[in-house]
């Protein structure tokens, strides 16, 4: 069975502050694919990033960069110089390879970016 | 524009009495596949579809019917709604499964709340 553990509920910083999601998980399969999503107010599901088990390397987009360890089990995000409009539940989401067509979820990360 | 359309966005009903709630896509994806979000416990995939006339149960099935006889569209059927269905529905599909590390699209979301 596969499960991903997104531990903190609610994070809350002011703008500029460098912040960390944290996403832990579990699976058997040895080939994966782990993702991002955010969820702004608005409601929608934005696609952030893929990553497959066999690249952990990490990567750097703008602000966002993602830290993938294996031996840990874990796909962090974390966002420099956060702005109010990084305010937002953030999931992170695995599914194993293959005709696989679910994602399984985490309980997100609801950001709160203030002034 | 690619996209993913679902309607109604908002859906007041009540117990017992059938509803449909539309998905369509327009980027000629293989899968699509009904989530549900609920607090506490991330989305949870319902139903999914490979093909048209192809489609499987996931985690959360119970209460829920699916159809595609088309391959744009992927209706969410709740023959007989219950309080416990209220939730925030999700349509994705994807281009192949997820298991392929192919991103999925997201449509806005359903809010139905069943009283």
């Amino acid at each position: 069975a596969q499960k991903v553990t997104q531990a903190q509920t609610e994070i809350s910083v002011v703008e500029k502050e460098d912040v960390t999601l944290d996403c832990v998980y579990e699976t058997r399969d040895t080939t994966y694919y782990l993702f991002w999503y955010k969820q702004p107010p608005s409601g929608e599901l934005v696609f952030l990033i893929r990553r497959n088990s066999f690249d952990e390397q990490n990567e750097i987009s703008g602000r966002y960069s993602w830290n993938f360890q294996k031996s840990t089990s874990s796909f962090n995000f974390t966002i420099t110089a956060s702005q109010v409009v990084d305010s937002a539940v953030y999931f992170c989401a695995l599914t194993h390879t293959g005709t696989a067509s679910k994602l399984t979820f985490g309980t997100g990360t609801r950001l709160q970016v203030t002034l | 524009e690619a996209q993913v359309t679902q309607n109604p966005r908002y859906l007041i009903t009540v117990t017992g009495k059938k509803l449909t709630v539309t998905c369509s896509q327009n980027m000629n994806h293989e899968y699509m596949s009904w989530y549900r979000q609920d607090p506490g416990l991330g989305l949870r995939q319902i139903y999914y579809s490979m093909n048209v006339e192809v489609t499987d149960k996931g985690d959360v099935p119970e209460g829920y019917k699916v159809s595609r006889k088309e391959k744009r569209n992927f209706p969410l059927i709740l023959e007989s709604p219950s309080p416990n269905q209220t939730s925030l529905y999700f349509c994705a599909s994807s281009i192949l499964g997820t298991g392929t590390g192919t991103e999925a699209f997201f449509g806005q979301g359903t809010r139905l709340t069943v009283v």
